[in-house]
């Protein structure tokens, strides 16, 4: 069964903290996305990826970078976690151009203290 | 950038009625996409919907689309308390490079 595999359920850092949000797609996919959810205001893409070693800018970038080293792995850094990264993160995957639906992760619930 | 809005924002119906959610948006797409959340998971992508045409079914999911109005709708018929969950939909952004999506409509199906 095809996945997207995010490494972490649940996690807790503390304020300051370097953090790493691993997501990994076993389907070969081209894109790789990563979007934070939060009540009321729902989806929001933070970076995506359409090739290895690419990225591109969402919505909402500031305070967060990745990395695609290889096609199959998207990480989000969060550089110095602050207490409004608290979220549910979100990682999706899909085949390149824009007729196809995106598998997503179960999602990596962050907790900054 | 919100594109899409979903409305209702929640709905609660009993089992074997059917819901209807809604979705707007402002520019112009190329498709459009329904998922559905289980609490506290990932999305599941539904269905996807091209700007050319104006209806796609799959299983109890029947999707219209009106590219005038810039709206879609969401009909699960027979509805059963495993469809409770939350709907979104997703439309391309801009740049036509990732998807936006929506706030979502919770549903409830009781039984």
């Amino acid at each position: 069964d095809v996945k997207v595999t995010q490494s972490s359920r649940y996690l807790v850092k503390r304020t300051g903290e370097k953090v790493f949000l691993e997501c990994v797609q076993d389907m070969d996919h081209e894109n790789m996305f990563w979007y934070r959810q939060d009540p009321g205001l729902g989806l929001r893409l933070i970076y995506f990826s359409y090739d290895v070693k690419m990225k591109e800018k969402g919505d909402i970038p500031e305070g967060y970078s990745v990395s695609r080293e290889k096609k199959e792995r998207f990480s989000l850094i969060l550089e110095s976690a602050s207490t409004n990264q608290t979220s549910m993160y979100l990682c999706a995957s899909s085949l390149s151009g824009l007729d196809y639906g995106y598998t997503f992760g179960s999602g990596t619930r962050l907790t900054v203290v | 950038s919100q594109q899409g809005e979903e409305d209702p924002q929640a709905l609660s119906i009993q089992e074997g009625e059917n819901a209807t959610m809604n979705c707007s948006y402002k520019t112009s797409i190329n498709n459009l996409q329904w998922y559905r959340q289980n609490s506290g998971r990932g999305l599941v992508h539904l269905i996807l919907i091209r700007s050319n045409e104006r209806e796609k079914h799959s299983g109890r999911l029947r999707v219209t689309l009106d590219t005038s109005k810039k709206s879609s709708s969401l009909l699960i018929t027979a509805s059963r308390a495993a469809d409770t969950a939350s709907y979104f939909c997703a439309t391309d952004n801009q740049a036509g490079t990732a998807l936006i999506f929506g706030k979502g409509t919770t549903l409830s199906v009781s039984s």
